[in-house]
């Protein structure tokens, strides 16, 4: 089946460590996004990439990193940078960056301890 | 600025009635398109239906309809014969643009529907 994975599902890690999200998605999309969701509130953009070895800064790209060496995969570092990491991250690819309707992963929760 | 505005924190619905929910939008773009998304307690975004500005008649998929009144600036989505796995938060989103012509999805703040039996 196409789609979009994320592991973990839930992730705890100590202040002051990094740690990286994975995201990958089979649909032969080009088009990939990092979103993040505090409680009671819609998503934000951290990152965006449209092709490999390319990639955006999206609203809120302080305190995290990423890289697109595949199609594929779209990995997320949340570095110790990130004052306040805790939160509900959603990755999401389109066809393109264009027009294109965005789907999303089963999303990674963050818990810094 | 780009902005999506969801007035309605939560609402209840009978199970098999229909329910509106609301969201307006603000942009200065002639060409955006207009998305909503469910996100069950699992938390994954569920694509649920898709306006585009230019579109002449209201989005429909199943039961999912897109009451998108351009003037008033509003795209309010209808679900109708309400079921219990409709329970939900439910997002409205607006394509903003990014640089190079390509979009990101400005979202609102989200309306928690509960279906009651």
């Amino acid at each position: 089946d196409g789609g979009i994975t994320q592991s973990p599902k839930y992730l705890f890690r100590k202040e002051g460590q990094n740690v990286t999200l994975s995201c990958e998605q089979n649909l032969n999309h080009d088009a990939m996004y990092w979103y993040r969701q505090d409680p009671g509130q819609g998503l934000r953009l951290i990152y965006y990439s449209q092709i490999v070895n390319d990639f955006q800064k999206g609203d809120i790209a302080e305190g995290y990193s990423v890289s697109r060496e595949k199609k594929e995969s779209f990995p997320l570092t949340v570095t110790s940078a990130q004052k306040n990491p805790t939160a509900f991250y959603l990755c999401a690819s389109s066809i393109a960056g264009g027009l294109d309707t965005q789907y999303f992963g089963p999303g990674t929760r963050l818990t810094v301890l | 600025a780009q902005k999506i505005t969801q007035t309605q924190p939560g609402m209840f619905v009978q199970e098999k009635e229909a329910v509106t929910l609301d969201c307006t939008y603000d942009t200065s773009d002639p060409s955006y398109g207009l998305f909503w998304y469910k996100q069950p307690s699992s938390g994954e975004m569920i694509f649920l239906i898709y306006q585009g500005s230019y579109d002449q008649q209201n989005a429909t998929e199943g039961r999912y309809s897109l009451n998108f009144q351009k003037a008033r600036k509003s795209a309010n989505l209808v679900i109708s014969a309400s079921q219990l796995g409709d329970s939900a938060m439910y997002f409205c989103a607006m394509r903003g643009s990014l640089s190079g012509g390509y979009n990101k999805l400005i979202f609102g703040a989200g309306t928690r529907l509960a279906v009651h039996p």
